[in-house]
């Protein structure tokens, strides 16, 4: 499939810091991006996606941007808590039209 | 709703034993998908479904058959369970015409192979 990397593998702020997970695609007819949370034993869970048509969105701490021409987008979390802290994964829309790629997750440590 | 739901949830197998993951969603989604999950690793696809009597291969089939005889149900099999397929199995499932809509995913299964 299309090549989703996801950069960095880990990250560790203290609580109150902001957290940025970036990732690039490589598929230029990708038009959907997601972004999942996953904590420990648990499911993958969606927290916020962006379409391609949309720069930035956001949703209280969480936001998202997309820079289509560089084919990257971003996960920003403010004000980070420790229940925060989990496995982060982003994905984009394939060319085969019904699968997404995921890229291989960010593990975030908020720490007190 | 109850989203999709996923049985067994942990599952200890021998080297050659057959067994068959479930899968069903009750929302309705016409597409279902088999990702598998490894340790430190993000989630590969393995099979997905577009609708009731269609499936195709994802990234990584081999080992693994899947039928969709109805719109909620997705089983995935497998025939001679080897060690390289102890992971996790997320079912997931979405709604739409393409992959640009949210995927809900099950609460996996836990499959070890000795």
């Amino acid at each position: 499939g299309e090549n989703v990397e996801q950069h960095p593998s880990t990250l560790s702020v203290q609580e109150g810091d902001s957290a940025v997970i970036k990732c690039t695609y490589s598929d230029s007819a990708s038009n959907y991006f997601p972004w999942y949370k996953q904590e420990l034993g648990k499911r993958p869970q969606l927290i916020i996606d962006i379409r391609s048509n949309v720069g930035e969105k956001k949703d209280q701490r969480i936001a998202v941007t997309l820079n289509k021409t560089a084919k990257h987008f971003s996960l920003h979390i403010t004000e980070t808590q420790p229940e925060d802290s989990a496995v982060y994964f982003c994905a984009a829309s394939s060319n085969s039209g019904y699968a997404l790629n995921f890229g291989k997750g960010t593990s975030l440590l908020v720490t007190p | 709703n109850a989203g999709v739901t996923q049985t067994p949830k942990f599952r200890i197998l021998k080297i050659g034993q057959s067994m068959t993951l479930q899968c069903t969603q009750d929302m309705n989604h016409n597409y279902m998908y088999w990702y598998r999950q490894d340790p430190g690793m993000g989630l590969k696809l393995i099979y997905y479904s577009v609708g009731a009597g269609i499936t195709d291969k994802g990234e990584v089939p081999n080992g693994y058959n899947v039928s969709r005889s109805t719109t909620e149900d997705f089983p995935l099999r497998l025939e001679l369970a080897a060690p390289s397929q102890t992971s996790v199995y997320f079912c997931a499932s979405s709604y739409g015409t393409n992959s640009n809509q949210p995927q809900q995913f099950g609460d996996g299964t836990r499959l070890s192979i000795l």
